[in-house]
């Protein structure tokens, strides 16, 4: 079975540092997203992805955090500097519809120490 | 504004007895609506969805989920728990904007 490819799976990072975190969709799927899950919540969105085009990225907080799609396949999301506050499960899943509901990778748990 | 709400934090329930996890949502026009399963340090799992027809849904490993338009709410079931089907449940849904929103989650626990 397909699967969203993700890593590291886990990162321990110093305030301050940059991070970054790396995904591999299923192969066709045109849309990929980045979401947040802290402890005890559900996933938030950070930013969503058709082919290489950005189509939501509202709540990414941009002046720390970026991510790219170039060749519309695997994606990148990074965090310059990281916060305390950033410790975090990040979540990358792709789809190939929103009707098919989302493949997820297994995800990044971070740790801002 | 969307929202998903699943008012139970936590369900107990006996291996072999029925389970229910329930959901509401509040969003304009006819969402798309899932449910996904999280084991500990994994990504979500995608269970069933529901976009129209039959309200009485079949997902995977013996889950189903009734959906209520009515009542904006769904509740996923399986007649027997099993120790294995512990985990953490959540239900999304997905207006035709196109990104899904969560709710916070529900932790299963079957004992045996």
């Amino acid at each position: 079975e397909a699967e969203v490819a993700q890593s590291p799976r886990y990162k321990i990072t110093e305030k301050s540092q940059a991070v970054a975190f790396w995904c591999d969709p299923i192969s066709g799927h045109a849309t990929l997203y980045w979401y947040r899950q802290i402890l005890g919540q559900g996933p938030e969105l950070l930013v969503q992805f058709q082919d290489e085009s950005v189509v939501d990225d509202s709540q990414l907080p941009k002046d720390r955090f970026s991510a790219e799609r170039l060749k519309g396949v695997d994606s990148t999301l990074k965090i310059q500097p990281a916060e305390l506050g950033d410790s975090a499960m990040y979540l990358c899943a792709s789809s190939l519809s929103k009707a098919d509901g989302y493949t997820f990778g297994s995800g990044t748990r971070l740790t801002v120490v | 504004a969307q929202s998903v709400a699943q008012p139970e934090d936590q369900v107990n329930v006996a291996e072999g007895n029925p389970l229910t996890v329930k959901c509401t949502y509040s969003v304009s026009g006819n969402p798309y609506l899932f449910w996904y399963v999280q084991y500990p340090n994994r990504g979500l799992q995608f269970l069933l969805k529901y976009i129209t027809g039959d309200n009485l849904v079949k997902g995977s490993y013996g889950f189903e989920a009734e959906f209520n338009k009515s009542q904006t709410s769904s509740h996923l079931k399986k007649p027997s728990a099993l120790v294995s089907d512990s985990a953490l449940y959540f239900c999304a849904v997905n207006p035709n904007a196109g990104k899904s929103t969560f709710g916070d989650g529900t932790t299963l626990t079957v004992k045996p």
